[in-house]
């Protein structure tokens, strides 16, 4: 398979709890996206990645949210004690951007769900 | 900055029956557009997509969409629906140029098609 994968796809955990949420993009693409999308709404945009760097951080990372990704390829997205409003599903996606051409168009994993309780 | 509005949070519809989903967008850039389709508890699916020439896209499980410039508008219409069909649908727009590199997306659309 060689589609975007996150892991793992749903997470309970008691408020005040860390959690970390792992996604694999498609091999060859240099961007990599975290989304956020709460019930009944589209997706928000959190942040994203060129290769390593981390380029754009919404407002709505607030500082217990810290994503990374280390070597270009897969990236990590942690929250620090969990609040009951971090319900939600966390979609990762990638896309390749090559020069001055970026259509935006993004491949999208099944998303972790995330309950605390 | 961009933006996206959905007019209908819900549309029901009856199977074999044609449906349009509405998008209009906000940018004061050129853009491009996309429709993405998510079924219960899975990540989005790429429908379609306009980058540039014909105002007419066709897309996959035989949707297609119009891009209205001038309106600003870009509907998703199906002549005849699927029972399979039902799905949440998402407009998504995205600047052109270096200065964008996010897509934003609209609060979504719920397709029902009943028998």
């Amino acid at each position: 398979d060689t589609g975007v994968s996150q892991d793992p796809r749903h997470k309970i955990t008691k408020r005040g709890q860390n959690v970390t949420f792992r996604c694999d993009p498609i091999s060859e693409h240099n961007r990599l996206y975290w989304y956020r999308q709460t019930l009944g709404q589209g997706p928000e945009f959190l942040t994203y990645f060129q290769n390593e760097a981390q380029l754009e951080k919404s407002r709505l990372l607030s500082d217990r949210f810290s994503a990374e990704r280390p070597k270009g390829s897969f990236s990590t997205l942690e929250i620090q004690r969990t609040e009951q409003g971090d319900s939600a599903m966390y979609l990762c996606a990638s896309s390749l951007s090559s020069g001055t051409t970026n259509t935006g168009e993004l491949f999208f994993g099944e998303g972790s769900r995330l309950t605390v309780l | 900055a961009q933006s996206v509005t959905q007019l209908d949070s819900q549309v029901p519809v009856f199977e074999e029956a044609p449906v349009e989903l509405r998008c209009n967008y906000s940018s004061s850039v050129s853009v491009y557009l996309f429709w993405y389709v998510q079924y219960p508890n899975q990540g989005l699916q790429l429908l379609l997509k306009y980058l540039s020439g014909s105002t007419l896209v066709k897309g996959i499980n035989g949707f297609e969409a119009e891009f209205n410039k001038s309106q600003t508008s870009f509907h998703l219409r199906k002549p005849s629906v699927h029972i399979s069909d039902t799905a949440e649908y998402f407009c998504a727009v995205k600047g052109r140029g270096s200065g964008f590199q996010k897509l934003v997306f609209g609060t979504g659309t719920r397709l029902l098609v009943s028998p």
